[in-house]
């Protein structure tokens, strides 16, 4: 099956630092992919959608300043967490799919714990 | 706006028993489909089976099952034969429209089982 990587798995970073993670697709054209973030026992909130080579759609709350979303090519979106503080902590998981194929696959990254200090 | 229901914020089973999670939602869009994903400790989101709203046969996919009643709006998971492994924490989710739509997915609050030896 298809694969989703995202990079780093686990950061720590200083309140007021910025960090960026990178979600891949391996072997398949990501035409969309989405940023969720979820709180410990908690459900997985959309944070937004990116489609390749436009801008990113952000959901209601989710300030697109502090968010940086790119999705510059078919393999490759990253999201940027400006100015991190210890509110941001939180597991982030990015899912892709192919938008030229008919099917209702759309695969997920292993996601990425982030603690801001 | 669609909405998932997970009214079992935990459910234990015995081993190599059955066990049903249940799932309700809510939507305007005539078309949609429905997933069921399964999250380990580990964080990653596991597919696990997928349900269009015009399939006329409920899905399977192996020890798993899903019981689609469109009129009551459900979509329960049926696990048969658990095992230790299938302790995790399981997510219901919706997406509008058909099989390849680029719509995201909608999350239940999820629902931790407990697989007793």
């Amino acid at each position: 099956g298809a694969v989703v990587s995202q990079h780093p798995s686990r950061v720590i970073c200083k309140s007021g630092t910025s960090v960026k993670i990178e979600c891949r697709s391996l072997d398949f054209q990501a035409t969309t992919m989405f940023w969720y973030r979820q709180f410990p026992k908690k459900s997985l909130m959309l944070m937004a959608t990116s489609n390749e080579g436009s801008k990113a759609t952000y959901e209601q709350g989710v300030e697109k300043d502090k968010f940086l979303i790119n999705h510059a090519s078919l393999t490759l979106s990253t999201l940027t967490v400006t100015s991190a503080h210890p509110e941001d902590s939180s597991f982030y998981i990015c899912s892709a799919r192919d938008g030229r194929v008919d099917t209702y696959e759309q695969y997920f990254g292993p996601g990425t714990r982030l603690t801001v200090t | 706006a669609q909405k998932i229901t997970q009214t079992q914020p935990g459910m234990f089973v015995q081993e190599k028993e059955a066990v049903t999670l249940d799932c309700t939602y809510d939507t305007s869009d005539p078309s949609y489909g429905l997933f069921w994903y399964k999250q380990p400790s580990s964080g990653e989101m596991i597919f696990l089976i997928y349900q269009g709203s015009y399939d006329q046969q409920n899905a399977t996919e192996g020890r798993y099952s899903l019981n689609f009643q469109k009129a009551r709006k459900s979509a329960n998971l049926v696990i048969s034969a658990s095992q230790l492994g299938d302790s995790a924490m399981y997510f219901c989710a919706m997406r509008p429209g058909g099989s390849g739509s680029a719509r995201q997915l909608t999350f239940g609050s999820g629902t931790q089982l407990t697989v007793l030896p």
